[in-house]
């Protein structure tokens, strides 16, 4: 299986700092298709995740455009250009080009 | 507006059945593979279960092959977990999630397995 590796673990940031996590993948995700399917998803405290980035770096339409993500291969980066109070919670990074899709293991981003 | 909604959460004890459901609207249901995803308390997500649009191909995880069984119901827009041979460790908030651009997550269920 697909290894993906985060960090930080976790990071406290003041509103308007900026964010990066990194997601490390223990293979290539760059699919047959030329596709890489490297997505981004936020868990808020006691809900359930939502989605924010699929195939590396594009945007579901009701993400601000202060996200953004990059990488390829095996190395890939979320930011948050200002983080806002509604930005807390764990972000998950997860792979779907290799069966099975298996996820990182969580940065937990708290406001401080 | 799309909405998964699971149902069938509860307390079971070890070694015991549980079946949950997951009624899909807003899409179109039959044409697209559901997924189970759970996550242990205070832990990580674990995918655990696919099954094809038409129900043609069905995967598992490795811990939980053997004792759970995925399905649909397309005419019902409904998505089912079969779970036998409960163990605590499958203590956790089970999710329908639909994937692959758009994905959706559902609420989540949550199963608990104790003596």
């Amino acid at each position: 299986d697909v290894v993906m590796t985060q960090t930080p673990v976790s990071l406290s940031l003041a509103i308007g700092q900026p964010a990066s996590i990194s997601c490390k993948s223990s293979q290539s995700l760059l699919g047959t298709s030329g596709k890489t399917f490297l997505n981004w998803i936020l868990q808020r405290p006691g809900q359930s995740p939502k989605r924010l980035i699929y195939q590396v770096s594009k945007l579901y339409s009701e993400v601000p455009d202060r996200f953004s993500g990059s990488g390829s291969e095996t190395e890939f980066t979320l930011k948050i250009s200002r983080v806002e109070a509604e930005d807390l919670g764990v972000y998950y990074c997860w792979q779907g080009t290799h069966f099975p899709l298996t996820f990182g293991s969580g940065t937990k981003l708290e406001i401080k | 507006e799309v909405q998964l909604v699971e149902s069938g959460e509860g307390l079971v004890q070890p070694g015991s059945s549980m079946k949950l459901s997951c009624v899909a609207s807003g899409f179109t249901f039959s044409n697209y593979g559901m997924n189970w995803i759970r996550q242990a308390p205070k832990k990580g997500l674990e995918w655990i279960a696919l099954i094809y649009y038409d129900s043609s191909s069905k995967y598992y995880a490795d811990s939980v092959k053997g004792r759970f069984t995925i399905s649909r119901d397309n005419s019902k827009n409904t998505l089912y977990l079969e779970m036998n041979s409960l163990r605590s460790e499958d203590t956790a908030m089970y999710y329908c999630v639909k994937l692959g651009a758009p994905d959706y997550w559902g609420q989540g269920v949550m199963v608990t397995v104790s003596s």
